[in-house]
């Protein structure tokens, strides 16, 4: 079946720091499935951070980028400069043809100050 | 903005009784999904629905049931609860003009004893 794996957590890092949170998936029922980056910042529910529905495409979000790489199956979540505010908990995820989303089981994400 | 909101919030049952978590979305989306999610981990899939009268078994449809009498509302019933069942609900509804985004509600946490 369709499945994601990402980076197993915690992730730890100074602010102004760069990340990379890493994210494959296999996708079995679809070619060129939809990914996206959710997030769940302490005390809220979870949110959409970012999406792409054509592979090649990068996709941005809050000073996040993401690139749908069809070539390696992944969806990295990068950015540059991390502050302390960015403190989640981050969810890879993939859309199948029969519109089923599948999540990874979650990084979370602690920025030292 | 979109809303889904689930109830009860918080839920104790005895083990053999009947849970019904309830999940209402005012976003007029087709789609509608029941999670799971464990401590530690991702989110699992339930039960979903492509609208009303609508029902589809997820990954993990194994002592729960689902249903969708209206586009509005969509219910996850445990007609004899077990302490496997223990854990946090997530009803979410997609909007599929945008690529299938998950709108989630706050969640359901359910206490089998």
């Amino acid at each position: 079946g369709d499945s994601v794996t990402q980076t197993e957590g915690p992730v730890t890092v100074s602010e102004s720091e760069s990340l990379i949170i890493n994210c494959t998936y296999s996708a079995t029922s679809i070619a060129y499935p939809n990914l996206f980056w959710y997030v769940r910042y302490p005390g809220e529910g979870l949110q959409l951070l970012l999406k792409v529905i054509t592979a090649g495409q990068k996709g941005s979000s809050r000073g996040f980028e993401a690139t749908y790489n069809k070539e390696t199956t992944s969806f990295h979540l990068q950015k540059a400069s991390v502050q302390e505010s960015d403190s989640a908990v981050y969810y890879c995820a993939l859309g199948d043809e029969g519109n089923r989303i599948f999540f990874g089981d979650g990084t979370q994400l602690v920025v030292k100050p | 903005e979109a809303a889904v909101t689930q109830s009860p919030r918080n839920k104790v049952a005895v083990t053999g009784g009947k849970v019904t978590l309830s999940c209402n979305q005012t976003n007029n989306h087709n789609n509608m999904y029941w999670y799971r999610q464990d401590t530690g981990h991702g989110l699992r899939l339930i039960h979903y629905s492509y609208g009303a009268g609508s029902t589809e078994k997820g990954d993990i449809p194994d002592g729960y049931k689902a249903s969708r009498p209206s586009q509005e509302n969509f219910s996850l019933i445990l007609e004899l609860a077990t302490p496997s069942q223990t854990s946090v609900y997530f009803c979410a509804s997609g909007d599929i003009n945008s690529g299938n985004t998950l709108y989630f509600g706050e969640g359901s946490r359910l206490i089998v004893v």
